[in-house]
């Protein structure tokens, strides 16, 4: 089975930046992904790491530490848009993805 | 723009009735398609892998008699509460992988906002 965990939500004021962790357990393994999504609609794609280091699309990057079962986004320069939930997905070989909990950001002015 | 759509994107129906929920790639041929549900203020949870040509494939848990998938076409998967109730009403969605620019990626549609009274 797998296991992901994220905080639950982390509050930051616009232009800050942002980490959101992710640690996982999972019986396999091959990347991990973070996916956005406002209130009421579907995820979107932002970032998938199937190495170890960073990934990085625009002011969002992405880590990970296969070795520690560890990853993280990193959101900069935040604006009022940023505000959602972001979610950890670990894929397995066959595209399933399992998802974390989420963790739901707001921006402040 | 979108690369896979659902429809419709929002649906209330009486308990007891059955409500079927369309999941198409736009572009792209789709063996494999997937399908979550999701709770207010809750993750994703995967229900089933949809298989072109073959039967879904039910996460534990998920009651296969009860949400039955069809996976018709290469581009079109569909999802069928039966006798609905209203501890079913949730947000249904898909996903399609693709594989664009060297990547692998999961596309999700928009979602199905599923309301049993």
């Amino acid at each position: 089975g797998q296991s992901l965990e994220q905080p639950s939500e982390v509050t930051a004021v616009e232009g800050a930046i942002v980490q959101i962790n992710c640690t996982y357990q999972t019986s396999g393994f091959y990347g991990l992904s973070w996916y956005q999504q406002h209130d009421g609609g579907a995820p979107t794609f932002l970032s998938y790491n199937g190495l170890d280091g960073l990934e990085e699309t625009g002011r969002f990057s992405s880590f990970l530490s296969r070795s520690d079962s560890y990853g993280y986004l990193l959101l900069q320069e935040l604006q009022m848009k940023d505000s959602a939930s972001y979610f950890c997905a670990v894929r397995a070989d066959d595209y399933k993805l399992s998802f974390g909990a989420g963790t739901t950001v707001t921006v402040r002015a | 723009g979108a690369v896979v759509s659902q429809h419709p994107s929002w649906v209330i129906c009486k308990s007891g009735t059955s409500v079927k929920i369309e999941c198409r790639s736009l572009d792209f041929q789709a063996t494999t398609m997937f399908w979550y549900r999701q709770f207010p203020k809750q993750s994703l949870m995967l229900m089933a892998t949809s298989n072109e040509g073959s039967k879904a494939t039910y996460e534990q848990g998920v009651e296969k008699d009860k949400f039955l998938i069809n996976h018709a076409s290469l581009t079109l998967s569909t999802l069928t509460v039966t006798s609905a109730h209203p501890e079913d009403s949730s947000f249904y969605i898909c996903s399609a992988p693709r594989i664009r620019e060297g990547a692998r990626e999961q596309y999700f549609g928009p979602g199905t906002r599923l309301t049993v009274t």
